[in-house]
């Protein structure tokens, strides 16, 4: 199947200080990605849907100055983390949708971030 | 709303066990049903899908039907062997993009 990939796949900074992850489809385009969240023993939450060469969707609740989303080409995806903070640890999965394809979601390995 | 229960874990089965994980759902609409893998150290990947009720899913000899009368689509499997330890993920899907995922149930099986 397709690959997805996500870098770093964990990360740890210090408080007030921005981290960016990078979401890559390796093998095919995607006009869209996705971008979860989930913490401990709870289910994966969309945060945002992000498409290339426009702005980004967030979900209700989600603060776009917080994760801010940039979609540059067909194959890359990055979410920054401004000024995190230690409530902003959690895993980060991105999600992209083949170009040709009708429906399939691909996954990354998901990003861990701790915030001290 | 939209949303997937799916049964804690973690479950620990013997290599040859009989597994089951319950999950069942609530959707507006007619929703499209998922389980997802996570190997370690890996994405989730899809493992099967059905898409109205009545169906089964199968892939690897893991089996769901799509119960729309106990809104179910619980996850089964006759024989489960060690390399199938693992996170599934039971999800929804009712517009184009939007996943709707229960909160994963862990697998461990021990030879």
């Amino acid at each position: 199947g397709a690959v997805v990939s996500q870098h770093p796949s964990w990360v740890i900074c210090k408080s007030g200080t921005s981290v960016k992850i990078e979401c890559r489809s390796l093998d095919f385009q995607a006009t869209t990605m996705f971008w979860y969240r989930q913490f401990p023993k709870q289910s994966l939450m969309l945060m945002a849907t992000s498409n290339e060469g426009s702005k980004a969707t967030y979900e209700q609740g989600v603060e776009k100055d917080k994760f801010l989303i940039n979609h540059a080409s067909l194959t890359l995806s990055t979410l920054t983390v401004t000024s995190a903070h230690p409530e902003d640890s959690s895993f980060y999965i991105c999600s992209a949708r083949d170009l040709t394809d009708t429906g399939e979601l691909f996954f990354g390995e998901g990003s861990r971030l701790t915030v001290l | 709303g939209n949303s997937v229960t799916q049964m804690e874990g973690p479950v620990t089965l013997s290599e040859e066990a009989f597994l089951t994980i319950n999950c069942t759902y609530t959707a507006t609409g007619y929703p499209s049903l998922f389980w997802y893998v996570q190997y370690p150290g890996e994405g989730l990947q899809l493992l099967l899908k059905a898409t109205k009720a009545d169906d089964k899913g199968s892939n690897k000899g893991f089996e769901a039907t799509y119960r729309k009368e106990t809104t179910s689509f619980h996850l089964e499997k006759g024989s489960v062997q060690v390399s199938d330890s693992a996170v599934y993920f039971c999800a929804l899907q009712t517009g184009a993009n939007n996943l709707f995922f229960g909160t994963g149930t862990r697998l461990t099986v021990i030879p």
